[in-house]
This record gives structure tokens, C-alpha cells and sequence, in this order.
């Protein structure tokens, strides 16, 4: 079935860049994402790929997709103490009716 | 534009109660999804709804249901409620892409 998986904790200084990994299984994935969390709150989504995709940049964050191995990952350059919170990496089909989400990775920002 | 909006924020039900939970999507948007969300689970689907019509559904026991009104607002229930369903349940919707999620309701069962 489909899974979704990632480590469940980071710790980075501030100034430094963050790298959050993601692996899932369902090779017909056409969309893939990242949300961020903070406490008290629902998801924000930050960013998203199309699997026909390798990469994608927006601003401080940059999307890697190795749809060979199955491998998303998420690097946050300049890393600031607000960008501590628990980042969801998700996949899914035709649009994202189902989405599968991993556990998500809690980001420790460290001033 | 108001964005998605979950009905309680907190509830407290006792075991064996059911409870009913609300959302009402972004205007114009007619797919609702639900998620509940535990420490030990993560984030698991539970089902989705596009103009009335259930169209996915997760792995969850019949205690869960769910079901979608023609304004586009989604209630989910779960009845005979177990201290496992404690968790903050999320809902999202979407018009395409991009899926917009509430602030969730945190249920307690004790």
C-alpha cells in the first residue's frame, strides 16, 4: 500500500541550512508536498512538485525529487528560529483526492 | 476570502458517547477531506467528499462516518467513542492542487 515515511527529528543552528528527507512507495504519485505545522495549528502547505519534476526553488526553499529512488527532500536555506515547527511530506494521485501524509519531521531551530 | 473553518476547536466527550464534528470549506470549494492526527499515528486519512459523494475512504472502523451537505460543508461522526479516538481532527478543502486545512478540532475522550 501506499507509505509515506521521514525522520521525525531535526535540529539545526540558525543561519544554517535545514535538510528534511522523505522516502514513499507508490510510484504512480503525481503530486508531491510539503506542509508545515506549528503548534496549536492545521497545515500549511509550502510547497509542492509534479512528479515529471526534479527540482523546484521558491525563495529560501528548495524541492528535490528522485522519483527513481523514491526520495523527496526539503532544504530550507538560512534556517530562522521561525521555522521551528513539524513539516509533512505527503503524496498523492490524480489531483491529491487521497493524500498520504509521512509522520513528519520536527524542525528545532537553535538560536 | 474566509478560510476553512472547524467547529468545536475543543470537545470533551466520555466513553461510549458519539460526537459530531463540522467544517466549513473556502467558498467555491467542493472537496472536503478528513485527517485525524495523533502522536503515535501521524496524520492518517480518514475520507473525502466531492458535491455530496464520499469519492475516498481510509482505513478507519464504521464508527467513523461522514457525509456532505449541497453548501459543501462536511460533518464527520464517530460513535461509541474509544479513548483512542482522542486526537485533533483536521479537515481540509480544496478547489484543486492545493488543499487548505482548519485549525482542527482537538477531541478528548476520557
Amino acid at each position: 500500500g501506499e507509505d509515506v515515511e521521514q525522520s521525525l527529528f531535526l535540529s539545526v543552528r540558525e543561519g544554517d541550512s535545514s535538510v528534511i528527507n522523505c522516502t514513499y512507495t507508490d510510484s504512480s504519485s503525481t503530486y508531491l508536498y510539503w506542509y508545515k505545522q506549528e503548534p496549536g495549528a492545521g497545515l500549511q502547505l509550502l510547497t509542492y512538485i509534479f512528479s515529471n519534476m526534479d527540482m523546484k526553488q521558491d525563495q529560501r526553499l528548495t524541492v528535490l525529487l528522485n522519483k527513481k529512488d523514491k526520495h523527496l527532500s526539503l532544504r530550507i536555506a538560512d534556517t530562522q528560529t521561525g521555522d521551528s515547527a513539524i513539516y509533512f511530506c505527503a503524496e498523492s494521485t490524480n489531483g491529491g483526492f487521497k493524500t498520504i501524509f509521512g509522520a513528519g519531521t520536527r524542525l528545532f531551530v537553535k538560536a | 476570502k474566509a478560510g476553512v473553518t472547524q467547529t468545536p476547536r475543543y470537545l470533551i466527550k466520555t466513553r461510549g458517547q458519539q460526537v459530531t464534528l463540522s467544517c466549513s470549506p473556502i467558498s467555491g470549494h467542493r472537496s472536503v477531506s478528513w485527517y485525524q492526527q495523533t502522536p503515535g499515528q501521524g496524520l492518517q486519512f480518514l475520507f473525502e467528499y466531492f458535491s455530496e459523494t464520499q469519492r475516498n475512504k481510509g482505513n478507519f472502523p464504521g464508527r467513523f462516518s461522514g457525509r456532505q451537505f449541497s453548501n459543501s460543508r462536511s460533518e464527520m461522526n464517530v460513535s461509541t467513542l474509544e479513548l483512542g479516538d482522542s486526537a485533533l481532527y483536521l479537515c481540509a478543502s480544496r478547489a484543486n492542487t492545493e488543499a487548505f486545512f482548519g485549525q482542527g478540532t482537538r477531541l478528548t475522550v476520557v
